[in-house]
């Protein structure tokens, strides 16, 4: 059974940079390409960030940005603001691209 | 720019059957994926399914026995069943479409629904 590990919390002062680490543990998830980034503001649905790895919706921040190596994929925000702290979410699919896998979620805390 | 609305019972008895509709404006359901993502409260994000117009559907395995989703695109609409509830199933359940390689791009507001 595969899975994707999240930190649960990273906090950062405004004006800094932050990462959040997403890791594949299981075998099935083989070409673990397809790697999104939702974020989600308390009792509001998830908001897509990033998608395909590296890239960006239409209207999202160039400070988000993401990268991916081996079996983890991050996510990078820079120059924090406070309208940032929300819980983000990775996620992918199975090799076989018939299931969606969410990380548990990060807590991000701008202090 | 597509809209999502999630609609049904917000009250499930246990070993009933879950139902929610999602109404899609702005956008024809006959084009990509469609489905379920639910969250119970305060916790993570877990996917349920998806399905097509075409009629292919790929469901989570852990919840494959229970789901089904179906489209009507008469009605540009889709459909979640949840059969044989308990409490675990206590979520705010979100429809959403989903764009494959890039992400799952609308989401409903969400709508909660409690197994009791």
């Amino acid at each position: 059974q595969s899975a994707l590990t999240q930190p649960a919390s990273v906090s950062g002062s405004p004006g800094q940079s932050i990462t959040i680490s997403c890791t594949v543990v299981g075998s099935d998830v083989g070409s673990y390409n397809f790697v999104s980034w939702y974020q989600q503001h308390p009792g509001k649905a998830p908001k897509l960030i990033l998608f395909d790895v590296n890239n960006r919706p239409s209207g999202v921040s160039s400070r988000f940005s993401a990268s991916k190596s081996a079996n983890t994929a991050s996510l990078t925000i820079s120059g924090l603001q406070i309208e940032d702290e929300a819980v983000y979410y990775c996620s992918s699919y199975t090799n076989i691209i018939t299931s969606v896998l969410f990380g548990g979620g990060t807590k991000l805390t701008v202090l | 720019q597509a809209q999502l609305q999630e609609s049904g019972p917000g009250l499930v008895k246990p070993s009933e059957t879950l139902s929610l509709t999602c109404s899609v404006s702005g956008v024809s359901i006959g084009s990509y994926f469609w489905g379920w993502i639910r969250q119970p409260p305060g916790k993570g994000l877990e996917w349920i399914g998806y399905g097509s117009y075409g009629g292919r559907t790929h469901y989570n395995p852990s919840l494959k026995s229970r789901v089904t989703i179906s489209l009507d695109a008469s009605k540009n609409q889709f459909s979640l069943n949840l059969t044989f509830a308990t409490a675990a199933d206590t979520a705010i359940y979100y429809c959403a479409r989903d764009h494959g390689s890039r992400g799952i791009d609308y989401w409903g507001q969400g709508t909660l629904v409690t197994v009791s």
